[in-house]
């Protein structure tokens, strides 16, 4: 199973809104609704930031927002602020029943 | 409240055995699968495999079956990953994660670990 494909980076300014991709195949992400991220700062654990393509759990800003189109699924964080600065991973089920990851994109608050 | 938390810091060498320890608690064992994800160093996220306690059945990732092992103890909800024939490439951060099993299944991870490192080096 490969790694659904991620931009290494990914920048902007504090206040802007920007936008994450994960693509992968239609055996994963484009097969179903069951695509996560989780956002990860230095030398932590990853956190859940979105569940089910579209979903926020309890705790988690409105400022993150998911979607997918097709093979892609996208996060977006608007009202960018210097707390946002962390590597962002998506996930998805797989049609092999295993879950497969995004190779991460780290986003820098310039 | 619910928390996952692992054993210590583990060097080894070259064609040895780890075995990394996860403790939970605050929330009833059975009802949520646990996975392993792994992360070398400056490198992103990839999933191990996963054990549902309440069974125990296991699925691991294809690349490392055969080397994989997932054990649970009922009785301190307690779950465990064992990787063996290591090599240099397998030292990363270990985590677990739990993702909800009860009368459906979340396919998302929601609670993590803190993280086990393993360095494996002669």
């Amino acid at each position: 199973q490969s790694a659904l494909t991620q931009p290494a980076s990914v920048s902007g300014s504090p206040g802007q809104s920007i936008t994450i991709s994960c693509t992968g195949t239609t055996s994963d992400v484009g097969g179903h609704t069951l695509v996560s991220w989780y956002q990860q700062h230095p030398d932590k654990a990853p956190k859940l930031v979105v569940y089910d393509v579209i979903q926020r759990p309890s705790g988690v800003s409105n400022r993150f927002s998911g979607s997918k189109s097709g093979n892609t699924a996208s996060l977006t964080i608007s009202g960018l602020q210097a707390e946002d600065e962390a590597d962002y991973y998506c996930s998805s089920y797989t049609s092999s029943r295993t879950f497969v990851f995004g190779g991460g994109t780290k986003v820098t608050v310039l | 409240q619910v928390q996952l938390v692992q054993s210590g810091a583990e060097v080894k060498k070259p064609g040895a055995s780890v075995k990394v320890s996860c403790k939970t608690s605050g929330y009833t064992f059975t009802s949520y699968l646990i996975h392993w994800v792994r992360q070398a160093p400056g490198q992103g996220l990839e999933w191990m495999g996963v054990i549902s306690p309440s069974g125990p059945s296991t699925t691991y990732a294809q690349k490392l079956r055969g080397r994989l092992a997932f054990t649970r103890d009922m009785s301190t909800s307690t779950v465990y990953m064992e990787l063996s024939n290591l090599r240099s490439d397998d030292t990363a951060v270990y985590y677990c994660a739990r993702e909800y099993s009860g009368s459906f299944r979340d396919y998302y991870f929601d609670n993590w670990g803190q993280g086990t490192l393993a360095t494996v080096s002669s």
